[in-house]
């Protein structure tokens, strides 16, 4: 199995920009997340999504997009790419009894930098 | 406001001792506590859990002590080997919000 996979590892855009985060898990999890890291700080979820077609906003929201179409795949978008949006991102996933006691498999990261 | 503190950014210890990581927190809700342990250029992975009902969960060379009433958490690696120096994450479930809130990780370094 391969887990939780992430595509590009790594990205640079301009200001303004637009792109899509491209996540993938092959564990049959119902549950998707996707975090970003900043600098000395931990993980923040930005977007999660408890099965098909239910999405939902996590605590750091602005800026981006989500879709959950199947269970697969789960891409985060950014529609308008700004400096601040500079960071590791991660996509989890977890089976139903995962996301009650926190056990998230995470993918490798994806490193965006916007410029 | 960090619901979760992990005040020591980086932690060095010998090999074949004892290494503690803390981690403190203010959420009376939170029901699960979690230790994830993170690699250069790698995705977190779970090392250890804790529930709220519980004070300690052991696993090998790895211990969670949970203490409520002071609302603190401690991993403790013995003996302390150079492949455990990784960045480890504290982190937290809240009971009704079904969320995970990260701590911002210590960064451990064992010497050989």
């Amino acid at each position: 199995n391969a887990g939780v996979t992430q595509t590009p590892k790594f990205r640079i855009l301009k200001i303004g920009q637009s792109m899509t985060l491209q996540c993938a898990q092959d564990m049959n999890h119902n549950y998707m997340y996707w975090y970003r890291q900043d600098p000395g700080m931990g993980l923040k979820l930005i977007y999660y999504s408890v099965g098909a077609g239910i999405t939902d906003k996590g605590e750091v929201p602005n800026g981006y997009n989500v879709s959950r179409s199947t269970t697969e795949y789960f891409p985060l978008r950014l529609e308008l790419a700004a400096p601040s949006q500079t960071s590791v991102y991660f996509c989890a996933s977890s089976y139903s009894q995962g996301a009650n006691t926190g056990e998230l498999f995470f993918g490798e990261g994806s490193r965006l930098t916007v410029l | 406001d960090q619901q979760v503190k992990q005040n020591s950014p980086s932690l060095s210890v010998q090999e074949g001792r004892i290494s503690i990581l803390n981690c403190d927190y203010t959420n009376s809700m939170f029901d699960y506590f979690l230790w994830y342990k993170k690699y250069p250029a790698e995705g977190p992975t779970f090392l250890i859990s804790i529930s709220s009902i519980k004070d300690k969960n052991e696993d090998g060379r790895f211990t969670v002590f949970l203490n409520k009433s002071a609302k603190h958490l401690s991993l403790h690696i013995v003996p302390s080997q150079p492949g455990d120096s990784a960045v480890y994450f504290c982190a937290a479930v809240d009971g009704s919000a079904r969320q995970l809130t990260f701590g911002s990780g210590t960064q451990l370094t064992v010497l050989p």
